[in-house]
């Protein structure tokens, strides 16, 4: 079964710092660039982070440009998201999500976000 | 960056009617990279339709995607009860930000 599972999140106070864990398991996590996405409590979707398969391209939001680092570990099969200098607006459920794709005759072509973990809550607050 | 608007912002309907959910982008959208998502309370969004008309693995033929450009349609032939949801529009083009539509709340009526 394709899965991917997160972990790490927690309460922090303002300024802090937290680690999360994205464990992923039933396709070959090496193939795929990832992302991770957060949701505040009663708001909508907002893209944070993407990382490509090799680690080579890698982009942020601007409100946590400088603050968060993501990473990965294809022999561990995870990814990462470091969280340093955390504001209250950053409460929110942290998603990680797999970038799919597929090939035709014209190539490649991305099929969004295909695979959801079930996500983990990070709560900012003194 | 692209700034996606939904509408509306609420739809109430009944179960075995059509739903029709919009989403405007704020300039074209590459190579009609338009994916649409659902999520219910308590769990992770799940992918619909890429680009703009593809169904998802699993998705069932009730639900499908049109337009380009700057303006995308999902369309619910069919509302069935597990069917009303939070609704999201996302446009994935070549440059970051991969932005999301404030969404669309599909509730029964």
């Amino acid at each position: 079964e394709v899965q991917l599972v997160e972990s790490g999140g927690g309460l922090v106070q303002p300024g802090g710092s937290l680690r999360l864990s994205c464990a992923a398991s039933g396709f070959t996590f090496s193939s795929y660039s990832m992302n991770w996405v957060r949701q505040a409590p009663g708001k909508g979707l907002e893209w944070v982070s993407y990382i490509s398969s090799s680690s080579s391209t890698i982009y942020y939001a601007d409100s946590v440009k400088g603050r968060f680092t993501i990473s990965r570990d294809n022999a561990k099969n995870s990814l990462y998201l470091q969280m340093n200098s955390l504001r209250d607006e950053d409460t929110a459920v942290y998603y990680c999500a797999r970038d799919g794709y597929y090939y035709d005759s014209s190539g490649y072509h991305s099929k969004a976000f295909d695979i959801w973990g079930q996500g983990t809550m990070v709560t900012v607050s003194s | 960056e692209i700034v996606l608007t939904q509408s509306p912002g609420t739809l109430s309907l009944s179960p075995g009617e059509r739903a029709t959910l919009s989403c405007r982008a704020s300039q074209s959208v590459s190579s009609s990279y338009l994916a649409w998502y659902q999520q219910k309370p308590g769990q992770a969004p799940r992918l619909l339709i890429y680009g703009a008309s593809s169904r998802a693995t699993g998705i069932p033929d009730r639900f499908s995607g049109s337009g380009s450009g700057t303006d995308f349609t999902l369309t619910i032939s069919r509302l069935e009860p597990e069917d009303f949801a939070v609704y999201y529009c996302q446009q994935y083009g070549s440059s970051p930000p991969w932005t999301f539509g404030q969404g669309t709340k599909l509730e029964i009526k």
